[in-house]
Formats: structure tokens, sequence, C-alpha cells
């Protein structure tokens, strides 16, 4: 299983665009990368999901270098209810367990 | 999306009593269902992975006498934890997904107190 490394924790201010990068160095060809947002006392949530280049969706940008050792998520202009933890995963689409190794994450905090 | 419901959302119990988590797909077939454990400040550690009308699968260190896994249904997993004690206070969280895409969808998470 391709393992992850994040930052442990960041800190921003509201209005400010994050970027937590992740690092995946072992990355198989068939694995994709998936990020999940995790509020206190909540189950995680389905952030984005990209294989390569740049993905982007209503929350969030994920961006892939060529090499795929590596991925940032981008969240723009974050507000306070961004404050959470985010999980960068790693694995193959068509092989669930791949995909069910949480890495330590990183504890985001929004300021004022 | 899909929803993933669990009951209890808190419970507490004394130690060497027995308490069921249910973990249940409101609006989609779950084949597969995961369940997991966190630690306060600490991420989320798989426990087991059980398949509809199948035995569950657990992860090493994971004692399965203790953790009993069913998933009689396409809907429903349940998890009961068997003589809890002090040290199986924790937040359990059940995740689903079905045969037809890739996606595990989770639940809000069971915070279990044993005293």
């Amino acid at each position: 299983l391709a393992k992850t490394t994040q930052p442990i924790s960041m800190d921003s201010y509201e209005g400010q665009e994050v970027n937590i990068t992740c690092s995946h160095n072992n990355i198989a060809t068939n694995d994709y990368i998936t990020w999940y947002q995790q509020f206190p006392s909540q189950g995680p949530r389905f952030i984005i999901q990209g294989y390569k280049t740049k993905v982007t969706n209503e929350v969030a940008s994920l961006f892939i270098p060529a090499d795929r050792k590596s991925s940032t998520l981008s969240l723009p202009r974050v507000s306070l209810s961004d404050t959470a933890v985010y999980y960068c995963l790693v694995g193959d689409n068509d092989n669930a367990g791949n995909m069910l190794t949480f890495g330590g994450g990183t504890r985001l905090m929004v300021k004022p | 999306g899909a929803v993933v419901s669990q009951h209890p959302s808190r419970v507490i119990c004394k130690s060497g009593t027995s308490v069921k988590i249910e973990c249940r797909s409101l609006d989609f077939q779950a084949t597969t269902m995961f369940w997991y454990r966190q630690f306060p400040k600490q991420s989320l550690m798989l426990m087991a992975t059980s398949n509809e009308g199948s035995k569950a699968t657990y992860e090493q260190g994971v004692e399965k006498d203790k953790f009993l896994i069913n998933h009689a249904s396409l809907t429903l997993s349940t998890l009961t934890v068997t003589s809890a004690h002090p040290e199986d206070s924790s937040f359990y969280i059940c995740s689903a997904r079905s045969d037809r895409a890739w996606e595990q969808y989770f639940g809000p998470g069971t915070r279990l107190t044993v005293t």
C-alpha cells in the first residue's frame, strides 16, 4: 500500500487560500488520490479525487504533478468552518482495500 | 449523495457489559461495510471489513471474539463490543460501499464510553 505523508498541522486566516501537500512516493500505476475532511466527532467526508494533472470541484482543487509522487489539495478562500482534519489516501479504486489506510492527516486551523 | 447512519450516536456502558452499534445504508445497497476506530487526536484505524452474508475479515491485532460483526443484510451491519473495558472507549465509525462504485460513504460515528 502506498504510504502517505502530510504535515501534522497548518494555520491559516479567513479568506486565504490553503494548500495542503501530501507525499506518496510509492504510488502505483492504478492508484488514485483521494482527500477526505473530518470535523470533530464526525465521520470523514469525501472532498475530491484525482489521478493526474488537475481536478476541480465546487469545494476544492487537486493538483497532481506528472510523477504523481505528491499531490496538493487547494482550498480557496477558507472560512472558520473549514477548520478540520484533512486526510490524503492513495489506492486502487477497483480494490477497495487499498483505499482504507488513513495516514495521520493534517489538522487545519482557520483563524479569524 | 449516499447516506450512512449509525445508532446510537453516543453510548455509555459499564465495564463488563456488551454494547451493539448499528450501521445502516439508507439509500443504497452496501455489499461491503467497514468498521473503524478512532482514538482522540488520532487517525482512523480499520478494524474489520464485512461483506453481506459472509464472515468479517479482521485487521491484525483486532480481537474477533471481542468485536463481533454481523452483516446480515445489504443495508445493515452491526458491531458488538463484548465485555467492554474502559480501554475500548473510542469513536467507532462505519463506512459502506456498494458493488457499483469505488467510494465508501462514512457514517457519523458512535462515541463509546466505558465506565
